[in-house]
C-alpha cells in the first residue's frame, strides 16, 4: 500500500478563519512533507518531519503551523492566511529523509477569500 | 542552488512514443526521479533510478540516464490518451536535498 490520505479535499477560508489540514500514511515512512503547489508549478517544499521532529522548516510565514502528532499523522494549521495563499496543498512521506522516493496525497485545493 | 530543467509543452500523437526530457546541474546526485501530475491530482511516483544505472524499463516507460551530460530522458511507448499530464523530473543528493523539475506538460492528440 503506498497510499497517502488527504482531507479535506477542497477548503474555502476567509482571511480571519482557523482550519487544518490533515495528512495520514500507513507505510511505516520515518519522514513527511508539507508542499505548496501553484498551477503548472512545481511543488514548494514547505516543511520535513523527520522521526516525528521538524527538521526543515522552508522560511515558511507564521500563519502556517505544522503538527506531527504520531509517525502516522501529519497537520497544517492555518490561520490567518492571504489570498496569495491559495494553492494546492500537497502532503508527501517517504521511507526516511529527503534521499529517498517520495509518495504524494491527492492535495487539498485551498482558496483564501 | 540546483538546477533541474524541463520543456514546458509536449505534444503527440495517440499510439506514437513521448520523450520526455530533463536535464540537471548537480553532479552529486544519487537517485532520480519522474512524476505524473493529472490535473487536480497530487503527484504520482512512475519510476526512479539510481545515479550508477543507464537505463531502467518498466512496462511502457523507458528511463535513460546519461550521468555525464547530466541529461534524464523519459520515454513512453504507445502513448495513450490517458498519459496526457504534467510530468515532473526530480532528483536527490549526497547533500540530502531533493529537487523538482519545472515539469513538462503532454497533450496527446487523439
Amino acid at each position: 500500500d503506498t497510499e497517502v490520505t488527504q482531507t479535506p479535499k477542497h477548503l474555502v477560508m476567509g482571511m480571519t478563519n482557523k482550519k487544518s489540514l490533515k495528512c495520514e500514511q500507513h507505510m511505516g515512512h520515518r519522514a513527511m512533507y508539507w508542499y505548496k503547489q501553484k498551477a503548472k508549478k512545481p511543488p514548494e517544499l514547505m516543511f520535513v518531519y523527520s522521526y516525528e521532529k521538524l527538521s526543515i522548516n522552508e522560511s515558511v510565514p507564521s500563519r502556517f503551523s505544522p503538527e506531527c502528532p504520531n509517525s502516522s499523522l501529519l497537520n497544517l494549521h492555518l490561520h490567518a492566511l492571504q489570498p496569495e495563499d491559495s494553492a494546492l496543498y500537497l502532503c508527501a512521506s517517504s521511507p526516511q529523509g529527503l534521499s529517498y522516493e517520495q509518495y504524494f496525497g491527492p492535495g487539498t485545493r485551498l482558496t483564501v477569500t | 542552488g540546483e538546477d533541474v530543467e524541463q520543456s514546458l509543452f509536449l505534444s503527440v500523437r495517440e499510439g506514437d512514443s513521448s520523450v520526455i526530457n530533463c536535464t540537471y546541474t548537480d553532479s552529486s546526485s544519487t537517485y532520480l526521479y519522474w512524476y505524473k501530475q493529472e490535473p487536480g491530482a497530487g503527484l504520482q511516483l512512475l519510476t526512479y533510478i539510481f545515479s550508477n544505472m543507464d537505463m531502467k524499463q518498466d512496462q511502457r516507460l523507458t528511463v535513460l540516464l546519461n550521468k555525464k551530460d547530466k541529461h534524464l530522458s523519459l520515454r513512453i511507448a504507445d502513448t495513450q490518451t490517458g498519459d496526457s499530464a504534467i510530468y515532473f523530473c526530480a532528483e536527490t543528493d549526497t547533500g540530502n536535498q531533493f529537487y523538482f523539475g519545472t515539469g513538462t506538460s503532454l497533450t496527446v492528440i487523439p
